[in-house]
């Protein structure tokens, strides 16, 4: 099956930086979602992205379907951007989401 | 409010017990899935349906079982023959070909 890596695993940031999470998948996608996990667990989506680049306030995504490949920018870092942020993509014509392994962040004050 | 509802948030089983876990939704999503989290780990796909009355084993459906009588309806029962139930599970949905998936709040699920 597809394969998908992001990177870092973990990040700790003062409050106000700005950071850079990637993703990687292994083969074509036709869909690719940013979502972040609060505390409590809840998945929030951020970003519906299988191609292009979107920005949605202090956080914008870029995916490179032909590279392979997405980027979830955060600018101007505030402590309730901390959680786990994961990168899930449908295979082409699967409609079923696989899931990285996420990049856990931590924003300091 | 239109959303995607689970109950409970928290639950408390023995083993050999098998368990049913509530997944609603009112968004009028034809296809919904669940998924399951241990953790520092990634959510990976147990069952999933497009349709009612239909649906379909994910990567790890093996002690696991569902049914999809009404569309917004989705159970998931935890049967004793899942080796290490004890988890977080998270139901979601979405409309037909590609398109956003949205998550409810998901269930704690503890086998003491």
């Amino acid at each position: 099956g597809i394969q998908v890596e992001q990177s870092p695993p973990d990040l700790i940031l003062q409050e106000g930086a700005n950071s850079t999470l990637r993703c990687n998948f292994s083969d074509s996608v036709n869909n690719l979602q940013w979502f972040h996990q609060n505390p409590w667990g809840q998945l929030i989506n951020l970003f519906y992205i299988p191609s292009g680049t979107k920005q949605n306030g202090r956080l914008s995504a870029t995916t490179v379907a032909t590279e392979r490949y997405s980027l979830l920018y955060i600018s101007s870092s505030q402590t309730t951007d901390s959680g786990v942020y994961f990168c899930a993509v449908d295979h082409f014509g699967n409609e079923k989401l696989t899931f990285g392994t996420g990049t856990r962040l931590t924003i300091i004050p | 409010d239109g959303g995607i509802t689970q109950s409970p948030k928290y639950l408390f089983r023995k083993e050999g017990q098998n368990v049913t876990l509530s997944c609603e939704q009112n968004l009028n999503h034809d296809a919904m899935y669940w998924y399951r989290q241990d953790p520092g780990q990634g959510l990976r796909l147990i069952y999933y349906s497009q349709i009612v009355n239909d649906f379909q084993k994910g990567d790890i459906a093996e002690g696991y079982s569902v049914s999809r009588e009404k569309k917004e309806s989705f159970p998931l029962t935890v049967t004793s023959a899942q080796k290490n139930p004890t988890a977080f599970y998270l139901c979601a949905s979405k409309r037909q070909g590609p398109d956003t998936q949205y998550f409810g709040p998901g269930t704690r699920l503890t086998v003491l």
